[in-house]
């Protein structure tokens, strides 16, 4: 089955850049999706097919992906977005759904 | 806006039947743009997708689970439950409901979870 690899932690400065990465085999011939998830919350889809934003995601939040990282970019980091960060893909091969086991974002 | 609600019982015995339902408002379950998913997330741990129902009725379930996982749908209430049986203390997790998007570009297919439910927590104990 295929596997999604996240750093389990990343720490930013307010105002600075955070880089959220998800690793996995050719994870650039997919498509990847990031949710953010709050504390005691349900997660909320920030980006679709790799740098899309749903409609009221601040443009601070931007995706790239290629080769066999995808990269989650959110520019001037403020406190309200610490929190989970999740990518997941869809496998075509075996229509199945995978999650990558999360980074934890802290702002200093 | 669509919005989705899971219910059911908090706690259910070991070796028992987990039984979940969720109510969507505001769309159908039988709309073919999408599919309707249960994703799993045991206490301070990662979300794991335990499977789908589409509005044909077909299904898909995490391997790791699809011996004991059986998704149903209700299009009279607008439902689709979950029914996870022979369950452990393994199985305690926040269960979430989630409509998923279906999409194709002209370079290729994916799919999304977009809403989801608040989630429900269930304990498995005795």
């Amino acid at each position: 089955s295929y596997v999604l690899t996240q750093p389990p932690s990343v720490s930013v400065a307010p105002g600075k850049t955070a880089r959220i990465t998800c690793g996995g085999n050719n994870i650039g011939s997919k498509s990847v999706h990031w949710y953010q998830q709050k504390p005691g919350q349900a997660p909320v889809l920030v980006i679709y097919y790799d740098s899309d934003r749903p409609s009221g995601i601040p443009e601070r939040f931007s995706g790239s992906n290629s080769g066999n990282t995808a990269t989650l970019i959110i520019s001037r980091v403020e406190a309200g977005d610490e929190a989970d960060y999740y990518c997941q893909v869809w496998d075509s091969s075996s229509d199945h759904r995978v999650f990558g086991g999360g980074t934890k974002l802290t702002v200093l | 806006q669509v919005q989705l609600q899971e219910s059911g019982p908090g706690l259910v015995k070991p070796s028992e039947t987990l039984s979940l339902t969720c109510t969507v408002s505001g769309g159908s379950v039988s709309s073919g743009s999408y599919y309707w998913s249960w994703i799993r997330q045991p206490p301070g741990k990662g979300l794991e997708w335990i499977g789908y129902i589409y509005y044909t009725g077909s299904t898909n379930y995490n391997p790791s689970l699809k011996s004991r996982v059986t998704i149903s749908m209700d299009t009279s209430k607008n439902q689709f439950s979950l029914k996870l049986s022979s369950v452990t203390a393994a199985d305690t997790a926040v269960y979430y409901c989630a409509r998923e998007v279906a999409y194709c570009t002209s370079r290729s297919c994916s799919n999304w979870f977009d809403p989801w439910g608040q989630g429900t927590l269930v304990t498995v104990s005795s």
